[in-house]
């Protein structure tokens, strides 16, 4: 089956641009996660959505930053006035969660292949 | 809170060797553990995950790891390492409700033929 896709894999921007990243999860997950991963670091938390709400924003670094699910499905992650900082792999992962009568599955989240951000 | 220490950051090994990563965490509640693997270019892969069922788990690829709650470690082995398993490792905790997974720094596995 189809697993977690993001789009666009690759996005260069200048300094002070605006980009959209876009994922969309495993058809049925309810939950879903935005990391970023810099070079040579593990991936952090940004942002976890249940449905179409933000359960856990307590990632996202400052307000440049703002992520939408508008549908319970396909989620965009926003970045205003970008800086070089930013750079970064932003992954997104998916999850079942709920009574779903499969608790130990609950638990694990699928990753996409990442949208690599370079700001210049 | 949680955090999760990877010792490490590069293993180097030879063909058919033991692979052994370590992974030591902190959690205040019952921790959930994983493994992901990421190759060059790719996403996290899920290798294996702990979820207070049987302490020794194992996984795909050969890939098993045992939760030691005394040591508070959770350290990935595979008996005989190949060169299809050179890849980074990533050990993660996450609380008792799942939601957001905490990373090690993770450790780049060479396997030398």
């Amino acid at each position: 089956g189809a697993g977690v896709s993001q789009t666009p894999s690759n996005k260069v921007t200048e300094k002070g641009k605006y980009v959209e990243l876009r994922c969309d999860p495993i058809s049925g997950h309810t939950a879903l996660y935005w990391y970023r991963q810099s070079l040579g670091q593990g991936p952090e938390f940004l942002i976890y959505f249940q449905g179409t709400g933000a359960a856990d924003d307590s990632g996202l670094p400052n307000d440049r930053f703002f992520a939408v699910r508008p549908e319970g499905s396909v989620s965009t992650l926003k970045i205003q006035r970008t800086e070089r900082g930013d750079s970064a792999v932003y992954l997104c992962a998916s999850s079942l969660w709920g009574p779903t009568g499969r608790y130990q599955d609950q638990e694990t989240q699928y990753f996409g292949p990442g949208t690599r951000l370079l700001v210049l | 809170a949680q955090s999760v220490t990877q010792l490490g950051s590069h293993v180097s090994v030879s063909e058919g060797a033991l692979v052994l990563l370590r992974c030591n965490y902190s959690s205040s509640v019952p921790p959930y553990l994983f493994w992901y693997v990421q190759y060059p270019n790719q996403g996290l892969q899920l290798l294996l995950k702990y979820t207070s069922a049987a302490t020794l788990v194992k996984g795909i690829n050969g890939f098993e790891a045992e939760f030691k709650k005394s040591e508070t470690s959770f350290h990935l082995t595979k008996p005989s390492a190949h060169m299809s398993d050179a890849a980074e490792y990533f050990c993660a905790v996450s609380g008792l409700y799942g939601n957001k997974l905490v990373f090690g720094a993770g450790t780049i596995l060479r396997v030398k033929s």
